[in-house]
């Protein structure tokens, strides 16, 4: 089965950037998606096929995806990116896999 | 605008069958490229996909759970009913329905859409 490795935790200091890595056995063929998921609610895509925002999505959020790692990139980070992040890919045998989730904290 | 909203019981026993319905609004599961997935998070876990149904009732289901589920849908009620048997304590979570991004590419393979979730509990 198909798998993805994050970082348990991640923390920055406002203003500075936070990167959360995504690891998965050539990761880099396929498309990596990036949601954010704050305390008690849903979660909210914030990239889309490696490095695409959507509507809404603050500029400072970037992803990038090559070899065996997806990487989210967040700038300038702001106390509201606090939250847990998770990467998800897609395999045509495990189909939708997320990964183990990264919680970002603002110090 | 596009919401999906989940409905179930909050309490199951263990060896029973757990039954979650997910209505939603703003689209069709008649419409080709449309599909509906659901997705469950343990308390402090991570997501964990399950299922998903196409608007051509094609259905996927996670390879590890594939025996415990099964997904069906009400194309005229607008809504996607999910059915889990024999629950047991490991099972419990927040269930999520969610629209999965229009197509069916690679590059498609997400959810742009989620429901506010469900929490169920198993339990005797």
């Amino acid at each position: 089965s198909y798998e993805l490795t994050q970082p348990p935790s991640v923390s920055v200091s406002p203003g500075q950037t936070a990167s959360i890595t995504c690891s998965g056995d050539k990761l880099g063929d396929k498309y990596a998606w990036w949601y954010q998921q704050k305390p008690g609610q849903s979660p909210v895509l914030v990239i889309y096929q490696n490095d695409k925002r959507p509507s809404g999505i603050p500029e400072r959020f970037s992803g990038s995806n090559s070899g065996n790692t997806a990487t989210l990139t967040i700038s300038g980070t702001q106390a509201m990116d606090e939250a847990d992040y998770y990467c998800q890919a897609w395999d045509s045998s495990t189909f939708y896999v997320f990964g183990t989730g990264t919680k970002v904290t603002v110090v | 605008q596009i919401t999906l909203k989940e409905s179930g019981p909050t309490l199951v026993k263990p060896t029973q069958t757990l039954t979650l319905t997910c209505t939603f609004s703003g689209f069709s599961l008649s419409t080709a490229g449309v599909a509906v997935g659901w997705i469950r998070q343990p308390p402090g876990k991570a997501l964990e996909w399950l299922s998903l149904i196409y608007w051509d009732d094609d259905k996927r289901y996670s390879p590890s759970l594939k025996s415990k589920l099964t997904i069906t849908k009400d194309t005229s009620k607008n809504l996607v009913v999910l059915t889990m048997t024999n629950m047991d304590p490991v099972d419990t979570g927040t269930y999520y329905c969610a629209h999965k991004a229009w197509g069916s590419g690679s590059g498609t393979q997400y959810f742009n859409y989620w429901g506010q979730g469900t929490l169920v509990t198993v339990s005797s």
